[in-house]
């Protein structure tokens, strides 16, 4: 299979912690992207983190990719309760297919 | 409009029925995708439209027929589906080579019984 791997499956922490979730893939990529999906509804959108890039931040997230290592993580910062989701990373590589990895299910407590 | 819609939002249907998914975007978005997520995992990728032609299918089974009729619009013709096809369909569309990442609609939560 292709489909890329996260860690933790589960997350559980405080208002105003931190949250780390790591996705390690197995092919060569184009980019990999990060997503959340809110109660098995549509995912959207979070960051893109290009091949030849190592770092990107967006508002409380921030994004690292090792490609020697086939890994990425998704940091966010000061999390608050509507930060609760299940989060993807996905990856594409000359085509248009988007392979997602198994996904971390956050839950962040008030 | 930045938005994927998805109609119907729940649908049920019998293994004999045939029924139809659809999907609009009007952000001239030139792919667009049908993916099929069961509970707890990852979405799984099932087609892909390319300029309005079929570019990518995933060894889906027969049973599940995409047809793009247009840029904007992506039909999924369901017939002779299995409960175990019960899943979220979820469309997307994009622009090119998955540059910017992809736009999901809401989806279609659907019960075959």
């Amino acid at each position: 299979s292709q489909q890329g791997e996260e860690d933790p499956q589960a997350l559980s922490i405080q208002e105003g912690e931190n949250a780390t979730m790591n996705c390690s893939y197995k092919t060569s990529i184009n980019n990999l992207q990060w997503y959340r999906q809110n109660s098995g509804r549509g995912l959207v959108h979070l960051i893109l983190i290009r091949s030849n890039e190592r770092e990107k931040h967006s508002g409380r997230l921030r994004v690292t990719l090792d490609t020697s290592k086939k890994s990425s993580s998704l940091l966010i910062t000061a999390s608050r309760a509507a930060d609760t989701a299940s989060y993807f990373c996905a990856t594409s590589y000359n085509t248009d297919k988007l392979i997602f990895g198994t996904g971390t299910r956050l839950q962040v407590f008030p | 409009d930045t938005e994927v819609t998805q109609t119907p939002k729940h649908l049920v249907m019998g293994m004999t029925n045939k029924k139809s998914l659809k999907c609009e975007q009007h952000m001239g978005h030139r792919a667009m995708y049908w993916y099929k997520q069961k509970a707890k995992k990852p979405p799984e990728l099932m087609f892909v439209y390319s300029y309005e032609k079929l570019s990518i299918n995933e060894s889906v089974p027969s049973r599940f027929s995409p047809e793009c009729p247009n840029s904007s619009l992506l039909n999924l013709h369901l017939h002779a589906l299995q409960p175990e096809d019960s899943a979220l369909y979820l469309c997307a569309s994009s622009q090119d080579r998955l540059a910017g990442g992809i736009n999901f609609g809401p989806g279609t939560r659907l019960l075959v019984l």
